[in-house]
């Protein structure tokens, strides 16, 4: 079983709605939780990071985390088009190697 | 802004080449990282390394060596190309840290196709 599950997708929504994306996990030693975006053809991008429990939000974009359930979210929004793309899910202990999800393509279609 | 570059973009190689990956980075970040990518597989660490000349495996090192000379640039080496090791590889790099995650800056990938 792998350590971080994601979706893969592909998620497609009518512009102006909510995104909703997740990811869960089976280490309870995780405690940094990164959200990475990727465009077609583009290496990945951070896009937020959350240290423990709790939400983030930076403009249009909210990420929570649930420690109890292992269970992390992100949520976008009043997406755009230009909000198309794969989005993946990271996580690590204190020192410990990042694990990624193996991502969830999202289509913002107009 | 953080730069990683990585230096080529689209590479077709025929079984049996050796094949040199190059990344840059030029925040003088004192880790540096490749991946691959493939589909449904997501991200999968082949080599890192923390400081110049020192590497450690990462979880799918077979098949690959990697050179790290200067701070700045860390080399992927495929000895011998198979076709199992098409893929999109990426190059990454970090701050050190004490505790704390590690956050990665990506390059824009190196997509190799070995025939």
């Amino acid at each position: 079983q792998k350590e971080v599950e994601q979706d893969p997708g592909p998620l497609s929504v009518p512009e102006g709605a909510i995104v909703s994306l997740n990811c869960t996990y089976s280490n309870s030693a995780f405690q940094y939780f990164m959200w990475y975006r990727q465009y077609s053809r583009k290496g990945p991008e951070l896009l937020m990071y959350t240290y423990s429990s709790g939400n983030k939000e930076d403009g249009r974009f909210t990420a929570q985390v649930d420690k109890s359930s292992k269970y992390i979210s992100l949520f976008i929004r009043d997406s755009q088009p230009s909000d198309s793309a794969t989005y993946l899910c990271a996580m690590s202990s204190s020192w410990g190697k990042l694990q990624f999800g193996a991502g969830t393509q999202v289509v913002v279609t107009p | 802004d953080v730069k990683v570059t990585q230096s080529s973009r689209y590479l077709v190689k025929r079984t049996g080449e050796k094949v040199f990956l190059e990344c840059v980075q030029d925040m003088d970040h004192e880790n540096m990282f490749w991946y691959r990518q493939d589909p449904g597989l997501g991200l999968r660490l082949i080599y890192f390394s923390y400081d110049v000349k020192m590497k450690e495996k990462g979880d799918i090192p077979e098949g690959y060596s990697v050179s790290r000379e200067k701070k700045e640039r860390f080399s992927l080496i495929l000895e011998s190309a198979s076709t199992n090791q098409t893929s999109m590889y990426l190059c990454a790099s970090s701050i050190d840290r004490v505790g704390g995650a590690n956050v990665l800056t990506f390059g824009a990938g190196s997509r190799l196709t070995v025939l």
